[in-house]
């Protein structure tokens, strides 16, 4: 079945400063990558997503790439404010429709 | 807008007893998921429901958990037996036809604390 890995682990930077977090999948049919973000004890929150026919997807401070041929995807925020600060994860579906979660990235802006 | 919800916000039951955790996905949805999240972890998949009927489930999801549609709005997880280990946060997710997008809307979960 499908396995995503997710680095790092945590990140820390300034407000201000650009965040990339990165994903690897491990299942070619896989043609969705969402992005959640998760305040602690909230919900899951999508923030954006990208389908496999697409390379770069944008909205606002954040944009995600998509990499088909290295099989990884990456999450960039640029302009960081604290109220980035959360865990953010991404996921793939692989071939079904259930939603295959990275380990997670601790992301803290300091003003 | 709509949302996913969930009932109870916290149970806290005994090992060994059943629980029933309740979802009202959003009305107009067709797939319908259960995840867990246990503290400090990743967001983990159990089942999802299509049609009246599993259509994939994790190696989590064994004999002691089900899940039932029993009417037109709400989407239960049973734990028959509950252990120390399913201590987590379960969430209700819910999602639209594929012609409509892929996002699953995740409900606020219930925390389910096994003593």
């Amino acid at each position: 079945g499908e396995n995503v890995e997710q680095h790092p682990s945590t990140l820390s930077v300034q407000e201000g400063d650009s965040a990339v977090i990165k994903c690897t999948y491990s299942d070619s049919a896989s043609n969705y990558f969402p992005w959640y973000k998760q305040e602690l004890g909230k919900r899951p929150q999508l923030i954006i997503d990208i389908r496999s026919n697409v390379g770069e997807k944008k909205d606002q401070r954040i944009a995600v790439t998509l990499n088909k041929t290295a099989k990884h995807f990456s999450l960039h925020i640029t302009e960081t404010q604290p109220e980035d600060s959360a865990v953010y994860f991404c996921a793939s579906p692989g071939q079904g429709t259930a939603l295959i979660f990275g380990k997670g990235t601790t992301l803290s802006v300091s003003s | 807008e709509p949302e996913v919800t969930q009932t109870p916000s916290h149970q806290v039951t005994q090992m060994g007893q059943e629980v029933i955790l309740r979802c009202v996905p959003i009305s107009n949805h067709l797939y319908f998921y259960w995840y867990r999240q246990i503290l400090g972890q990743k967001v983990e998949f159990l089942v999802s429901f299509y049609n009246n009927e599993i259509s994939e489930k994790s190696e989590i999801f064994d004999d002691q958990f089900s899940v039932e549609r029993p009417d037109g709005s709400n989407f239960t997880l049973k734990i028959r037996s509950t252990k120390l280990e399913d201590s987590a946060m379960y969430f209700c997710a819910s999602r639209g036809l594929a012609i409509r997008g892929n996002e699953q809307f995740f409900g606020p979960g219930t925390r389910l604390t096994v003593l």
